[in-house]
Formats: C-alpha cells, sequence, structure tokens
C-alpha cells in the first residue's frame, strides 16, 4: 500500500534556482494539496486542488505554482528558490467532502541556501 | 490570521499524568479533527468530531467537540512516554474545501 508518495525526501538547492517536489497518490483521491510546515507554524496550506484541471490558491501561494493533469499526481514547483522556501512540505490527498481524512506523505525536507 | 488556536503551544509532564490541549477559533466548522505527527513523518489522522456536543474515546484519549462547533478538546488520562508527539487540529472551513490546521502542541511525557 503506497498512499501518497513524496520525492525527493531532501533537498539542498542554491537561492535562484527552480525544482519540482512530486507528489503521487495511489487512492484516487480528487482532494490534493500541499502543505509547509515551519517551527511553530503548524502546517500552512500552500495550494490545492478538488480535480484534475483544478487548482486554488491557499494560505501561502507565493513562490510556489502547481498543476494537476491527472488524480495521481499533483507536483509543487519552486519558481526560483529563496532562503525564507527553507522548510518541510508535505503533499496530502483526501477523498472530497468536509469530515474525510487526510493521508500525508512522509515529507521533503528542502534547504535553500 | 490563524483560524485554529492551538494551546498550550508546549507541553512536557510526567509519565501518569492527566493532560488536555484545546483547540479554539472564531469560526463554526462542520467537524474538527485531531491529527497526531511524530517526528519525521507525516500527521495520521486520530478522531473526527462531527456534532456539537460530541465526545469520542480513543482508549486514553477523550475528543469533544463544543456546542458551538467552534472548538474542541483533546483530553489525555495518565500519559505514556508513547504519547510524545505533536498534535494537531484541523478543519474545513465553512464555504471552503480548504483543510486548515492549527500550529500545533508538542508534547513530551518524560518516563
Amino acid at each position: 500500500n503506497a498512499g501518497v508518495t513524496q520525492t525527493p525526501k531532501f533537498q539542498v538547492l542554491k537561492t535562484g534556482q527552480s525544482m519540482t517536489l512530486q507528489c503521487a497518490q495511489d487512492m484516487n483521491h480528487e482532494y490534493m494539496s500541499w502543505y509547509r510546515q515551519d517551527p511553530g507554524m503548524g502546517l500552512r496550506l500552500i495550494h490545492y486542488s478538488v480535480g484534475a484541471g483544478i487548482t486554488d490558491q491557499g494560505e501561502v501561494p507565493n513562490g510556489y505554482n502547481v498543476s494537476r493533469s491527472t488524480t495521481e499526481d499533483f507536483p509543487l514547483r519552486l519558481l526560483s528558490a529563496a532562503p525564507s522556501q527553507t522548510s518541510v512540505y508535505f503533499c496530502a490527498s483526501r477523498n472530497r467532502g468536509l469530515n474525510t481524512e487526510a493521508f500525508f506523505g512522509q515529507g521533503t525536507r528542502l534547504t535553500v541556501v | 490570521t490563524q483560524l485554529l488556536e492551538q494551546s498550550p503551544q508546549f507541553l512536557s509532564i510526567q509519565e501518569g499524568e492527566n493532560l488536555t490541549v484545546y483547540c479554539n477559533s472564531s469560526s463554526v466548522f462542520s467537524s474538527l479533527q485531531w491529527y497526531r505527527q511524530e517526528p519525521g513523518e507525516g500527521p495520521v489522522l486520530l478522531v473526527t468530531v462531527v456534532t456539537g456536543g460530541e465526545v469520542k474515546k480513543l482508549k486514553r484519549l477523550t475528543f469533544q467537540f463544543g456546542d458551538a462547533r467552534k472548538d474542541s478538546s483533546l483530553h489525555i488520562t495518565a500519559a505514556q512516554p508513547g504519547d510524545t508527539g505533536l498534535y494537531l487540529c484541523a478543519g474545513v472551513p465553512g464555504g471552503s474545501e480548504k483543510l486548515v490546521f492549527g500550529k500545533g502542541t508538542k508534547l513530551t511525557v518524560n518516563p
């Protein structure tokens, strides 16, 4: 049971570089989202998607892009990395609905130097 | 602006003690969820409370949803070192599809 798979697990970038964090789920969930977790800040929503071809902004979207071409995949792109984007990133998926359980990947620890 | 406010932010107690963690909002939620996260892992769902005034028990953990559906609490009886972790409350605000989280309570239970 793969669930939600994130790659890579660790990444170091130089300021100004771009990269894509990958997220894939095999549970046929319609809803996928990206969060960042910083010390003392909990999980803050970056972008989310309610289905293929549909994306929307969360609480902290600046500096990130997403697309959802398939139900399974929801990549997160950093356009020009900044030190403020140093964080742990989590991808999650769930069925649509107000009370459904969110399943998380194991996270990507990103450091921007 | 954080929709869900959790308190306390940090809690360090001795094995066997009881504790309560709070999750408060000025907004009404159709439901609230509690997740537990261990270092290096993603959060894992503990419980979902749906009805105002609802109480759910999971072994030594008791979850309550406020009557007005704006707050929730997590009570742990006779805490054990295995309860150590980050406890997060989460919910979908009215009229939204977004699942938002509080800042979390970092619990340490010392043997």
